[in-house]
């Protein structure tokens, strides 16, 4: 079955600066690749998705790049702010169910 | 529209006890999906359901752990008897999938926090 790594598991950043989170996927079917965010004592919700066909996509701060030959994604947040501090889960799946990372707990400090 | 609906929203209870923990998903999603999370093991999808048929229980942890779906707008799943490991929070979310292979945004519930003491 899939299996999702993330990494890494906390990030400190500083108000301004750019995140990258990454994970690995290990099933080339899988084609469908959802970013979900996580407040504390919130349910995740999603904030961006891309699907196999694209190599990139953004909204806003927010971007996400597949390289589907190396099964690694990336989420990009740019010009962070202390509103960004959540836990950030990347997932995946092959149209049936999503198989989620272990989560990144990142800190924006200002 | 008033999004996926747990109850209850918190549930403290003692080992031995049986605990129901009830869904209600987005009016006209097909599929339905029960979540746990905690920190040791992050958030681990126990059973997913299309068109009210459970298609996955691979994640549900053992026989005492049981998940139904009578109908499109309500799913329960029951812990009988509890343990103190069963301690989590429990997450309900829907989706509509349009076919297999093609794949939507899943919707979470706000969780039901459950304690067994």
């Amino acid at each position: 079955g899939e299996n999702v790594e993330q990494h890494p598991s906390t990030l400190s950043v500083q108000e301004g600066d750019s995140a990258v989170i990454k994970c690995t996927y290990s099933d080339s079917a899988s084609n469908y690749f959802p970013w979900y965010k996580q407040e504390l004592g919130k349910r995740p919700q999603l904030i961006i998705d891309i699907r196999s066909n694209v190599g990139e996509k953004k909204d806003q701060r927010i971007a996400v790049t597949l390289n589907k030959t190396a099964k690694h994604f990336s989420l990009h947040i740019t010009e962070t702010q202390p509103e960004d501090s959540a836990v950030y889960f990347c997932a995946a799946s092959d149209g049936n169910k999503l198989v989620f990372g272990a989560g990144t707990i990142l800190r924006v400090k200002s | 529209d008033a999004g996926v609906i747990q109850s209850p929203r918190h549930e403290v209870t003692e080992m031995g006890q049986e605990v129901t923990l009830r869904c209600k998903p987005i009016s006209g999603h097909n599929s339905l999906f029960w979540y746990r999370q905690t920190m040791m093991r992050g958030l681990e999808l126990l059973i997913y359901f299309n068109n009210n048929v459970p298609i996955d229980d691979s994640g549900m942890p053992e026989d005492r752990f049981s998940a139904k779906m009578p109908n499109a707008s309500f799913s329960t799943l029951k812990i009988q008897p509890s343990e103190p490991r069963d301690s989590a929070v429990y997450f309900c979310a829907s989706s509509l999938n349009p076919g297999a292979r093609d794949y939507n945004e899943q919707f979470f519930g706000p969780g039901t926090r459950l304690t067994v003491l």
